[in-house]
């Protein structure tokens, strides 16, 4: 597609439960970033790959949240036993290349996610 | 650690209003800076960004100058349009340091008619 996908777009998890949000990006982008918005705050990092390395995961709020980009293309965020305090918008975003300043950062439209 | 900060919202006002949404930034480094509009329902997208100081970044009547003095990258329209209500975002990355993005808390903008 044209943009950065992401499914679903909204899902409503049971506390305990496990969920799984997937990220399309831009075909041919290297770089893959997650970032977490909860209600009424700006974007918060989460963790970043180059192709299938995972180079940065310092803002992996605890060991129930994994991500993975196995062939380099599309990523997969993982929250394990959801608790309330997960319910946010999960935003998936992709650029061109590694270089930091150079190139724009696309960013998909988000997965809702409430914990209920 | 690198941080910015962005006026309170929400800010409302009238079409053709001037419009000023201040955003400042603390950075060990020289970093680039954006500004990210999400509008209802949609995701971010980049409405302006700076790398260097001095720099303006424009775009839709939109425009920011990267002040290295002040470290601040304010946002400004000379004539706002009821479909410039949104949620902006300034953010900044900094390229000698960790790759990603930096945002301030957002600032609420609704135009009137």
């Amino acid at each position: 597609g044209a943009g950065v996908s992401q499914s679903p777009r909204y899902k409503v998890a049971k506390r305990g439960q496990d969920v799984a949000l997937r990220c399309d990006p831009i075909s041919g982008h290297v770089s893959l970033f997650w970032y977490q918005q909860a209600l009424g705050q700006g974007p918060e990092f989460l963790t970043y790959f180059q192709n299938e390395a995972q180079l940065d995961k310092s803002g992996l709020p605890s060991d129930r949240f994994f991500a993975e980009r196995p062939e380099g293309s599309v990523s997969t965020l993982k929250i394990q036993r959801t608790q309330q305090e997960d319910s946010a918008v999960y935003l998936c975003a992709s650029s061109f290349s590694d270089r930091r300043s150079g190139n724009t950062i696309y960013f998909g439209e988000g997965s809702w996610l409430t914990v209920v | 650690g690198d941080s910015v900060t962005q006026m309170e919202g929400p800010v409302t006002l009238s079409e053709e209003a001037f419009l000023t949404i201040n955003c400042t930034y603390t950075a060990t480094g020289y970093p680039s800076l954006f500004w990210y509009v999400q509008y209802p329902g949609e995701g971010l997208q980049l409405l302006l960004k700076a790398t260097k100081a001095d720099d303006k970044g424009s775009n839709k009547g939109f425009e920011a100058t990267y002040r290295k003095e002040t470290t601040s990258f304010h946002l400004e329209k000379g004539s706002v349009q009821v479909s410039d209500s949104a949620v902006y975002f300034c953010a900044l990355i900094d390229p000698q340091g960790a790759q990603k993005l930096v945002f301030g808390q957002g600032t609420r903008l609704t135009i009137n008619p």
